[in-house]
């Protein structure tokens, strides 16, 4: 069964102070695994798409970076609205036309001025 | 472009109740899809559609219908709902070729 399990569940950052959310996943074979933003009552928005073991994206403060077994989202000297509940999911191989994406439960991240 | 968008915002039902949640896209996208998200359990997939006049169930389909008749909408219908609907419903898009999907607004639906 393919799982997606996101940590920590919350976070708490001084404006400046860079860190790291982390996205473990088990999946018989990964078509992709996507890291998106969710403002409180509000949509998930896409941020990333990896592929492969040792690609990296960036977006501004956003870094993400995936191995095999998991994948991080660097937030390099984060702003008060970088803060949003961050998710991951991936997508596996036998989802085929379903597209069917496995989300994790996600981290809250609260940046402090 | 308006995106993806979805009517009501919030909706209050009654056990046994049914109703219809509005989606539509305006990116001419083929694939269009339904997630309800609960606390700590993440988004899950109630069904999805690969263009108009075809749809499949997703992970969590029981106590739903849906229908495409049109690329643009991708309305939900709850049968009779209960309780155990109450959730956050998503609605998404995206190209078929894509791997980026696009989310509505949701609609929070509280059964009582």
């Amino acid at each position: 069964e393919d799982q997606v399990t996101q940590s920590p569940e919350a976070l708490r950052l001084q404006e400046g102070e860079s860190s790291s959310l982390n996205c473990s996943y088990t999946v018989s074979g990964l078509r992709g695994l996507f890291w998106y933003r969710q403002d409180p009552g509000k949509g998930p928005e896409f941020l990333f798409t990896l592929y492969s073991a040792g690609e990296e994206k960036e977006k501004e403060r956003l870094k993400a970076t995936l191995t095999k077994k998991e994948s991080f989202l660097h937030i390099t000297a984060p702003k008060p609205e970088d803060s949003a509940t961050y998710l991951c999911a991936v997508r596996p191989i036998s989802s085929g036309s379903a597209r069917q994406l496995t989300f994790g439960s996600g981290t809250q991240l609260t940046v402090l001025p | 472009n308006a995106g993806v968008t979805q009517t009501p915002k919030f909706q209050v039902l009654k056990t046994g109740q049914s109703m219809t949640l509005q989606c539509a896209q305006d990116m001419n996208h083929e694939y269009m899809s339904w997630y309800r998200q609960d606390p700590g359990m993440g988004l899950r997939l109630i069904h999805y559609s690969v263009g108009a006049g075809i749809t499949d169930q997703g992970e969590v389909p029981n106590g739903y219908n849906v229908s495409r008749s049109t690329t643009e909408d991708f309305p939900l219908r709850l049968l009779s709902a209960a309780p155990s609907q109450t959730s956050v419903y998503f609605c998404a898009s995206s190209y078929l070729k894509g791997n980026e999907q696009f989310f509505g607004p949701g609609t929070r639906l509280t059964v009582l």
